[in-house]
């Protein structure tokens, strides 16, 4: 079965600063693997997703994030964090089904943006 | 285009009442999942649907749960009796296929007194 670890519950970083948050995963094959926001009171939006090809991926709101197959890692980088991304961040795999996309999710990281 | 849209987005319960949680998913998705988030437990898929079948129910966690999909643009959740140890955040999100990218609903906040 697959699993996800974020290793950081709580991340503070000042704004402007550049911001990495881990994500390690387990997954027998070639993994799917995504981030996801949520803020205060809302759902999860998709951040970024990786399925194959490049493995640095892009996000919105200039979000990426780079495969390491050699490390299971899938951590997400932001080069100059904006207050507004104030939240908490969840790395996810995917276990393609074939018949529809069963994510498991990390526990998340909290994100605070001091100004 | 509207979202994933769930209903209520509060409820106060009483333990024991029977409890029902709505979701409308987007247009044209064929697939929907339903979990719940904790402190505790994060975020935990319940149960997911495919063209309506239900296809994997090993997330709900006892016979006081159930969910149904009787047509593409209507699901709901119901917990009969709730108790207290129920209170939780509800999600529902759709998916259009196996692109992995879920859209979520903005949830239904369950507290069980």
């Amino acid at each position: 079965a697959q699993s996800v670890t974020q290793p950081d519950i709580h991340i503070t970083v000042s704004e402007g600063a550049s911001l990495e948050l881990r994500c390690n995963y387990s997954y027998g094959a070639t993994p799917y693997l995504f981030w996801y926001v949520q803020s205060p009171g809302q759902g999860l939006q998709l951040l970024l997703k990786y399925f194959s090809g490049d493995t640095l991926v892009q996000g919105i709101k200039g979000f990426e994030a780079e495969f390491k197959r050699s490390q299971s890692s899938f951590n997400l980088r932001k080069p100059s964090v904006h207050w507004s991304d104030a939240a908490e961040y969840f790395c996810a795999v995917s276990a393609n089904t074939g018949t529809a996309s069963k994510l498991t999710f990390g526990t998340g990281t909290r994100l605070q943006v001091t100004l | 285009d509207a979202g994933v849209i769930q209903s209520p987005r509060h409820e106060v319960t009483e333990m024991g009442q029977e409890v029902t949680l709505r979701c409308k998913p987007i247009s044209g998705h064929n697939s929907l999942f339903w979990y719940r988030q904790t402190m505790m437990r994060g975020l935990e898929l319940l149960i997911y649907f495919n063209n309506n079948v239900p296809i994997d129910d090993s997330g709900m966690p006892e016979d006081r749960f159930s969910a149904k999909m009787p047509n593409a643009s209507f699901s709901t959740l119901k917990i009969q009796p709730s108790e207290p140890r129920d209170s939780a955040v509800y999600f529902c999100a759709s998916d259009s296929g196996s692109t992995g990218e879920l859209f979520f609903g903005e949830g239904s906040r369950l507290t069980v007194l």
